[in-house]
């Protein structure tokens, strides 16, 4: 069973619209990790943010924003005024049975038209 | 700044040869991984290492293997490369310090087998 699910492969949306992408997850455990990473087309992952499962604050960073909920598994992210500099692949990631491992989403593509 | 590097960026081999992929991480880190990335398939763990000389499978180990002789080195083996092997391949670490494990990521090396 996937352990993490982004339904939305590929997303467009015009410059300065607002795109949510969701993250829903599956663990049976009470300590977890949560994550975000941005693929721009150079390819490299950039980190965005870190969740652990203790803690259910909403977080923003600058037009970047976090909606995590345990009660849905979801973990949600979005992109607020979008610039075409946001254009990358998103994937969210797991990390739970105090392993080394992440189990990672599929990943979101996002386009963002001028 | 934490920094992991991969040797080559882009990278042709024929079908049979055998391919080096190397990756160096500059932060102490103990654990490090290989996955491979796919169109449609997300990011998938080939191997990882959470100790010099110490290796584990991920979830797709067949026709890979790996080396860790010092630290900060991670290699990445194709004994005999085939063209189902072309892929984008990302290495990463992670430190055992703290407790969510998140990880960083190299540039990547985009493996094209003909």
């Amino acid at each position: 069973a996937q352990k993490v699910t982004q339904a939305q492969t590929e997303i467009s949306v015009v410059e300065k619209e607002d795109v949510t992408l969701d993250c829903v997850y599956e663990t049976r455990d009470t300590t977890y990790y949560l994550f975000w990473y941005k693929q721009p087309p150079s390819g490299e992952l950039v980190f965005l943010i870190r969740r652990n499962s203790f803690d259910e604050q909403n977080e923003i960073s600058g037009r970047y924003s976090w909606n995590f909920q345990k009660s849905t598994s979801s973990f949600n992210f979005t992109i607020t005024a979008s610039q075409v500099v946001d254009s990358a692949v998103y994937f969210c990631a797991l990390s739970d049975k105090g392993n080394n491992r992440l189990a990672f989403g599929k990943g979101n593509q996002v386009v963002v038209i001028p | 700044d934490v920094k992991v590097t991969q040797s080559s960026r882009y990278l042709v081999k024929r079908t049979g040869e055998k391919v080096f992929l190397e990756c160096v991480q500059d932060m102490d880190h103990e654990n490090m991984f290989w996955y491979r990335q796919d169109p449609g398939l997300g990011l998938r763990l080939i191997y990882f290492s959470y100790d010099v000389k110490m290796k584990e499978k991920g979830d797709i180990p067949e026709g890979y293997s790996v080396s860790r002789e010092k630290k900060e080195r991670f290699s990445l083996i194709l004994e005999s490369a085939s063209t189902n092997q072309t892929s984008m391949y990302l290495c990463a670490s992670s430190s055992v310090a703290g407790v969510s494990y998140e990880q960083y990521f190299g540039p990547g090396t985009r493996l094209t087998v003909t």
